[in-house]
């Protein structure tokens, strides 16, 4: 069973601090990472992908791989309240996509 | 309206009816995907598709039916509902091949079963 597991939540970070959130994920074969976000109610919004070691930065976020280590994170740099959400770890294995079950993350005013 | 859309938004049925969810692209993505969400066990999927008359299961498959007669097209039929399958929906796509390959979500459809 391919698994994708994240840190358990909920997360709670002061305005304008780093928000971290982590993912490991078990299939070696795995070629994409996403990152989503989803507000309460709502569908999940993707707002980082990346597919190659190293770091890949896109405005706040950073997104951050390790095959090696099969682990995947996301840096959220001068957070602000509308970060609030849970943000979920996909990862594609050929054709399929799987996801952890979400990291909540407040951004406490 | 471009990109993906679901019918109904919301559904209250009863123990035992049917109940077919809609879903519609507009980008003609080959790959779709039916998933439910639940508290604490995230996005589980249901089925997927390659293409229009190609079907797979997913995870957890049982008590649902999918057919994909047109690429643009995916709808999702409950035989007999049941109150476990009470959950939120969502349908999504992607292109396989070439540049990046994202999933987009469709919004979802609150599914309650009496």
């Amino acid at each position: 069973q391919k698994e994708v597991e994240q840190n358990s939540g909920p997360l709670s970070v002061p305005e304008g601090a780093i928000a971290s959130l982590n993912c490991t994920y078990s299939d070696r074969g795995s070629q994409s990472f996403f990152w989503y976000r989803q507000y309460s109610g709502k569908s999940p919004e993707l707002i980082m992908s990346i597919y190659s070691n190293g770091d890949k930065e896109d405005g706040r976020f950073t997104a951050q791989l390790n095959k090696a280590s099969q682990y995947v994170s996301l840096l959220i740099r001068d957070s602000q309240p509308s970060d609030s959400a849970t943000y979920l770890c996909a990862v594609r294995t050929g054709n399929q996509f799987y996801f952890g079950t979400g990291t909540s993350l407040t951004v406490i005013p | 309206d471009a990109g993906i859309t679901q019918s109904p938004r919301y559904k209250i049925t009863e123990t035992g009816r049917q109940v077919t969810l809609m879903c519609h692209q507009t980008w003609s993505h080959s790959y779709m995907f039916w998933y439910r969400q639940d508290l604490g066990h995230g996005l589980r999927l249901i089925y997927y598709s390659a293409a229009a008359d190609i079907t797979d299961k997913g995870e957890v498959p049982d008590g649902y039916v999918v057919s994909r007669s047109k690429t643009e097209n995916f709808p999702l039929t409950l035989e007999s509902a049941t109150r476990s399958q009470t959950s939120v929906y969502f349908c999504a796509s992607f292109h396989s091949g070439g540049g990046e390959n994202e999933q987009f979500f469709g919004p979802g459809t609150r599914l309650t079963v009496l």
